[in-house]
């Protein structure tokens, strides 16, 4: 069965400090990954996603994500936080079919 | 352009009631998804649209949930006799295509509240 983890329940981080958001996955066949946020009383918003190729890929508002196939990752990152990136964060994958699985979340806290 | 919408935003029903959440998607997109998010969780997947036709109902929990899309645009959530159970957040998200490799853009969500 396909599942997602997101170890972290939240993340606290100092502005300007890089900051990193953990996803490992578990599917039987090629995984696609994918990132959203979700802000206070708006819909969540997709971020970035892996398909193939290179395993960095950069997404929205200066994210980007590191898919590590022998370790089963893709964690979301960010060289330098804002304040404005506090927000529910959601990892996602699909694989074999149209289902896509959800981590419970991670919730960043950035401080200023 | 106009973002996928769901109405009502909020929904109280009494126990035993049926209810009907409804979607509308991005124009163009062919599928069509809906998802419940419990307080604390991911969004679950429920069940997923291409065109018109269910492609994967693998996610509804029990024969109370169905679904349609009659049209190929919006989709009504009905669930009968609602259990407290059922009280969470629901979720649409509609994307251009039906590929996983295709994102997805979600509406604001209905909130259902089973008394």
């Amino acid at each position: 069965a396909q599942s997602v983890a997101q170890p972290e329940d939240q993340v606290n981080v100092a502005e300007g400090n890089p900051l990193t958001v953990k996803c490992t996955y578990s599917v039987s066949g090629n995984p696609y990954l994918f990132w959203y946020v979700q802000y206070p009383n708006r819909g969540l918003q997709f971020l970035l996603k892996y398909i193939t190729g290179d395993n960095l890929v950069k997404g929205s508002y200066g994210f980007e994500a590191e898919f590590n196939k022998s370790q089963t990752s893709f964690h979301l990152k960010k060289p330098s936080a804002l304040v404005s990136d506090s927000a529910l964060y959601f990892c996602a994958v699909t694989s074999g079919g149209f289902k896509t699985i959800f981590g419970a979340g991670t919730r960043l806290f950035v401080k200023a | 352009g106009a973002g996928v919408s769901q109405t009502p935003s909020n929904k109280v029903t009494e126990k035993g009631k049926y209810v009907e959440l409804r979607c509308d998607p991005i124009s163009g997109h062919t599928a069509l998804y809906w998802y419940r998010q419990s307080l604390g969780q991911g969004p679950e997947f429920l069940i997923y649209f291409q065109g018109t036709g269910a492609a994967d109902d693998s996610g509804l929990p029990n024969d109370r949930f169905f679904a349609v899309r009659p049209e190929g645009s919006v989709s009504t959530l009905k669930i009968q006799r609602t259990e407290r159970g059922d009280s969470a957040m629901y979720l649409c998200a509609s994307s251009l295509q039906g590929s996983q490799t295709y994102e997805q853009y979600f509406g604001p969500g209905t909130r259902l509240t089973v008394t």
